[in-house]
């Protein structure tokens, strides 16, 4: 499975748009980006997952480039719920659901 | 909307003892999928079943763990002897399939700590 590299750790204000980068150069043709979010004491949550289409729905924004290396996930106005640790994951598709998490980057959002 | 059930929420145990976590999937995921997460670490795949069968248990430390789902709809996972190094949380998740359109649900999970 590709690998994927992500910043330790980033800020937001409240209101402002988070954009959390993702770097997977080494990721292969059959394999989708995938995103989770882990809010603190709580299991991980899905957000979005793409192949090489921007994709939207209510929670976020997925952006990937077009030679696919990287994408970049983004909360169009962050809230103080949306600070979490957030997981960039790529995997095929035939194994799409079980997935290889990182230690992804912590956002935290504030005032 | 429906969540994945775990218990206990807590569970704090001596080491070289037994202990157990339960997990109801969301009702008609075949797939169930046991995690390990360390703190500070993402989550890690223990064992993987398809309704009752194990399809992936490469990553369990089969000397003291155990997994069974044999209704193939709730799921136990079992440590016997519980070591220091098993301190963790232990997260279950359930999906409808296995396809890229199968998301995760995952559970609360139950943090463990060996004393």
């Amino acid at each position: 499975d590709a690998k994927t590299t992500q910043p330790t750790s980033m800020d937001c204000a409240e209101g402002r748009a988070a954009n959390l980068p993702c770097n997977h150069s080494t990721i292969s043709g059959n394999e989708y980006v995938y995103w989770y979010r882990q809010i603190h004491s709580q299991g991980p949550q899905y957000i979005i997952h793409g192949l090489k289409n921007n994709e939207t729905n209510e929670m976020a924004s997925l952006i990937i480039t077009e030679d696919r290396k990287s994408s970049t996930l983004i909360l169009p106005h962050a809230t103080l719920r949306d600070t979490a640790v957030y997981y960039c994951i790529v995997s095929p598709t035939g194994t799409a659901s079980k997935l290889t998490f990182g230690t992804g980057t912590r956002l935290q959002v504030t005032l | 909307e429906a969540e994945v059930a775990q218990s206990p929420r807590y569970k704090i145990t001596e080491k070289s003892q037994a202990v157990a976590f339960w997990c109801d999937p969301i009702s008609g995921h075949a797939t169930l999928y046991w995690y390990r997460q360390i703190l500070g670490q993402g989550p890690e795949l223990l064992v993987q079943f398809q309704d009752e069968s194990v399809v992936d248990d490469s990553q369990l430390p089969k000397d003291r763990f155990s997994a069974e789902r044999l209704k193939g709809v709730d799921s136990t996972l079992k440590i016997q002897p519980a070591e220091l190094g098993d301190s963790a949380m232990y997260l279950c998740a359930s999906s409808s399939g296995t396809g890229y359109n199968s998301p995760l649900h995952f559970g609360n999970g139950t943090r463990l700590t060996v004393t």
